[in-house]
């Protein structure tokens, strides 16, 4: 069965260090999302991503956050200067489409100390 | 803005009793409703979703959710559980059947299955 795959399971970096996550969605798939989970919390939606670009994001993706999808098959996100409250589990989706299921990935689980 | 809630942070139920996970969303339009399960180390699963017709839905594993637009709710239920079935439940919201538009959710319900 396909699968949206997430590497690496878990990151730890330093404060004001920069970060990529990095994603494989489904690859028939053509939407892509980000989601994030803070410890104890909900799951919240960052942005999402068709057709090479940003289609929607949250108030919580600012200028600290940028996506990419540099080849193809991968789809990143960065975080350009990491904060203690970027701690969180960081979870990538794809869907084929409208009406269609969201796939997702087992998810990162960013520390920063 | 659209809003989920779930009410129950944890839940227990014995082996072979019923389930119900309650689920109450705000949301202006007709709402595209979803449940996921996260298993320990896992990602999320979808286990039934929600768009239009019939409000009785089935999803995989033996789940059902019945989505009454007059309590705003959609619970999900099953008739008889399994050890197998603990995990972490998501309802969850969307605006556009799960297109560019991204999903609200709740905080979740942790299932603990008794034996």
């Amino acid at each position: 069965e396909p699968e949206v795959t997430q590497t690496p399971s878990h990151q730890v970096t330093q404060m004001g260090q920069e970060v990529i996550l990095r994603c494989v969605p489904i690859s028939n798939h053509l939407y892509f999302y980000w989601y994030r989970q803070i410890l104890g919390q909900k799951v919240e939606f960052l942005v999402s991503f068709y057709n090479n670009e940003i289609s929607e994001k949250s108030e919580i993706f600012d200028d600290q956050f940028s996506v990419e999808r540099p080849d193809g098959s991968n789809f990143t996100l960065k975080i350009r200067s990491t904060k203690l409250e970027d701690s969180a589990m960081y979870f990538c989706a794809s869907n084929q489409g409208h009406f269609g299921e969201a796939f997702f990935g087992q998810g990162t689980r960013l520390t920063v100390v | 803005a659209q809003s989920v809630t779930q009410p129950d942070i944890h839940i227990t139920v014995s082996e072979g009793a019923s389930l119900e996970l309650r689920c109450n969303y705000s949301y202006g339009a007709t709402p595209y409703l979803f449940w996921y399960v996260q298993s320990p180390g896992q990602g999320l699963q979808l286990l039934l979703k929600y768009f239009s017709g019939d409000t009785l839905v089935q999803g995989i594993k033996g789940f059902e959710a019945e989505f009454k637009r007059s309590q705003s709710s959609f619970n999900l239920r099953k008739p008889s559980v399994h050890w197998s079935d603990a995990a972490e439940y998501f309802c969850a919201v969307g605006d556009g059947g799960g297109g560019a538009d991204g999903l609200t959710f709740g905080k979740g319900t942790h299932l603990i299955i008794q034996p």
